[in-house]
């Protein structure tokens, strides 16, 4: 079975304190594993999609790097408006040439100006 | 905005009764997924459909059924529903079955009282 573990549960930060926060997974054949942003109440925000070990992605003040057991989404200089939830999702084949995708439980990033 | 649509934004109604959910995925894209985020679970992955098919299963109870119809909008249908079914349901889409991203829905809270 898929698994899927975020870490931490939940982080404060002050504006401007970079960190990073942990995804490690436990799948068979993944074909990629992806990042979202949630707002609370609203649907899940496309961010990134690592598919090979080794892999960065940026996109403003977040980077998403790839290993084989881990994925970490660094935060630089972070404002106010980066508070979310964080999601971690892999991908992995399903039969009928079907993809699903098992989603970590999240990290509520908090930042504080 | 993704682009995915999902009505209605909030439902309440009373346990043992039935509801359906409705969603539109993006312009061009053929697959439909339906997910339910509780408090203490996190997104789960209910159901796929692809051009009006069915494609996998997840976590989806027998009083709970979807379809996609030849316009490709999907339907999610839950039955004698139960306090626990009180969760946030989100569609998402994507072009085709093995494609990267899925694009998430606003959602749809309900609560059953």
């Amino acid at each position: 079975e898929d698994q899927v573990t975020q870490s931490p549960e939940a982080l404060r930060l002050q504006e401007g304190e970079s960190s990073s926060l942990n995804c490690s997974y436990t799948v068979s054949g993944l074909r990629g594993l992806f990042w979202y942003r949630q707002d609370p109440g609203k649907g899940p925000e496309f961010l990134f999609t690592l598919y090979s070990a080794g892999e960065e992605k940026e996109k403003e003040r977040l980077k998403a790097t790839l290993t084989k057991k881990e994925s970490f989404l660094h935060i630089t200089a972070p404002k106010p408006e980066d508070s979310a939830t964080y999601l971690c999702a892999v991908q992995a084949y399903s039969g009928a040439g079907s993809y699903q995708l098992t989603f970590g439980k999240g990290t509520k990033l908090s930042v504080i100006p | 905005d993704s682009g995915v649509t999902q009505t209605p934004k909030h439902l309440i109604t009373a346990t043992g009764q039935r509801v359906t959910l409705r969603c539109s995925p993006r312009s061009g894209d053929l697959s439909v997924y339906w997910y339910q985020q509780s408090l203490d679970q996190g997104l789960q992955f209910l159901i796929q459909y692809y051009n009006g098919e069915e494609r996998a299963k997840g976590n989806i109870l027998e009083r709970f059924s979807a379809q996609q119809f030849p316009d490709l909008h999907s339907e999610l249908n839950l039955s004698s529903l139960e306090l626990g079914d009180s969760a946030l349901y989100f569609c998402a889409s994507s072009q085709e079955i093995a494609t990267d991203t899925q694009y998430f829905g606003p959602g749809t809270r309900l609560t059953v009282l």
